[in-house]
């Protein structure tokens, strides 16, 4: 299985900052490497597919970059619903795994 | 527009089996490529991954739970059924199901198509408890 090491486990950041989540996989994979956003309560919704491809409706201020066993989630100039949950997904091979997940407060 | 809708039992005792349905609209599980997983989040923790099913019926399953857990699909009714046995208060989480989306024509590595799930369904909270 391919282990997803997510960091860090959480956050705090003020608006306009800019901050980056980092996904660090057990193996090359690529860039099967997508990011979820999770709001309390909600269901995760991708942000980033394939590593740097921007999910349609998504601001322009994420973007995601990386391959092989390194991957970044970056958000540029915070808005204050940019609190939540962001988790990393390998989509190489089965089983699908999920990073621990990484708590961002504004 | 792809929908995604979770249902079942909220409460289920130790021992006993969960029978989860997604019933989903906006595609077709016998489109080649198409797949629809179950995905679970303990409450405060993180997203676990259990299982996938695909257009022509092939299925794969977390390891961790491949003895206790079986998905089956229902093409003429849209829906997804996971089944899971021998529930103890562990398995207490919200359980997703989601459609697997196809990136045709993304660079990735030959034989493998990149994938993510988008949409996800609202989720079903599950409380196992006596």
């Amino acid at each position: 299985d391919i282990q997803m090491t997510q960091s860090p486990s959480s956050l705090s950041a003020s608006v306009g900052d800019r901050v980056t989540i980092t996904c660090r996989a057990s193996q090359r994979m690529s860039t099967f490497l997508n990011w979820y956003q999770q709001k309390p309560g909600k269901a995760p919704k991708v942000l980033i597919y394939a590593a740097s491809n921007l999910q349609s409706g998504v601001p322009s201020r994420f973007s995601g970059s990386g391959s092989g066993t390194d991957f970044t989630l970056t958000i540029n100039s915070l808005q204050p619903e940019d609190s939540a949950t962001y988790y990393c997904q390998q989509s190489y091979n089965t089983p699908y795994t999920f990073g621990q997940g990484t708590r961002l407060e504004i | 527009q792809i929908t995604l809708k979770e249902s079942g039992p909220t409460l289920v005792k130790p021992t006993q089996t969960l029978t989860l349905t997604c019933t989903f609209s906006g595609f077709s599980l016998s489109t080649t490529g198409v797949g629809v997983g179950w995905i679970r989040q303990p409450p405060g923790k993180a997203l676990e991954w259990l299982a996938l099913i695909f257009w022509d019926d092939d299925k794969r399953y977390s390891p961790s739970l491949r003895s206790r857990v079986t998905i089956t699909k229902d093409t003429s009714k849209n829906q997804v059924v996971l089944t899971m046995t021998n529930m103890d208060p562990a398995d207490t989480a919200t359980y997703y199901c989601a459609h697997r989306r196809l990136g045709i024509g993304l660079p990735g590595v030959v034989g493998n198509t990149q994938n993510w799930f988008d949409p996800w369904g609202q989720g079903t909270l599950v409380t196992v408890s006596s």
